[in-house]
């Protein structure tokens, strides 16, 4: 495997189930990332884990519960969501702290989450 | 008002033909600007990238940056079909590297044979 992989790629859900998107990358980086991304909508950032720590919680709800136990694994455990979570769930992994320049964020295929 | 403004299209050209897309962006403290193409089923992926004011070129795709308008373009020149993807532009503020991007909603480029 290479670069960011996500799985599932497709799932489906009740409102009143509980599942786990699971991401990993292969390229050594520092930094992971999960992103929502809506129709029409800019990708937005939900959370961030740097060195496996989480940095950034951009006002998620709390149906939402990230998971990082390592530096090349993230998860993301939904429960109780609404259709109006339903939505593409990208990952994204990157390395950060190096010095000046941005730092190229690699994203895997993403989960297409539909909640009924 | 949003941080960075982008025309999400569609937008739908000739094989061939010169595209420009564009993004807006409100914080002055912006200095690192990337572009993102997005093919149907994938993930976003880098496809170019400029610091501060200034113009980029890489093959047929030119990334240009007016900082004192608040604009910054890419241009591709000679389309074709594979160009055909979501282009979203990206924004970070110096020093850069803090994995905190903004992005724009994405332009949708269908480029028809």
């Amino acid at each position: 495997e290479t670069g960011v992989t996500q799985t599932p790629r497709h799932l489906v859900m009740g409102m009143t189930n509980k599942k786990s998107l699971k991401c990993e990358q292969h390229l050594g980086h520092n930094a992971m990332y999960w992103y929502k991304q809506s129709a029409k909508k800019p990708l937005e950032l939900m959370f961030v884990y740097n060195f496996k720590e989480q940095t950034e919680n951009n006002s998620v709800p709390s149906r939402f519960s990230p998971e990082c136990p390592n530096s090349s694994h993230l998860f993301l455990h939904l429960h109780t969501l609404q259709p109006e979570d339903s939505a593409l769930y990208l990952c994204a992994s990157s390395q950060v702290g190096t010095g000046e320049g941005t730092d190229t964020q690699y994203f895997g295929p993403g989960t297409r989450l539909t909640v009924l | 008002q949003k941080e960075v403004e982008q025309d999400p299209g569609p937008l739908s050209v000739p094989e061939g033909a010169i595209v420009s897309l564009n993004c807006t962006y409100s914080n002055s403290a912006f200095q690192y600007f990337m572009w993102y193409r997005q093919y149907s089923r994938k993930g976003p992926e880098l496809l170019m990238y400029t610091y501060s004011s200034g113009n980029k070129e890489d093959g047929r795709f030119t990334a240009q940056v007016d900082k004192s308008s608040k604009y910054i373009s890419l241009f591709i020149r000679d389309s074709q079909p594979s160009d055909s993807a979501t282009y979203l532009c990206a924004m970070e503020v110096a020093p850069g590297n803090t994995g905190k991007l903004i992005f724009g909603q994405g332009t949708t480029l269908q480029v028809k044979p």
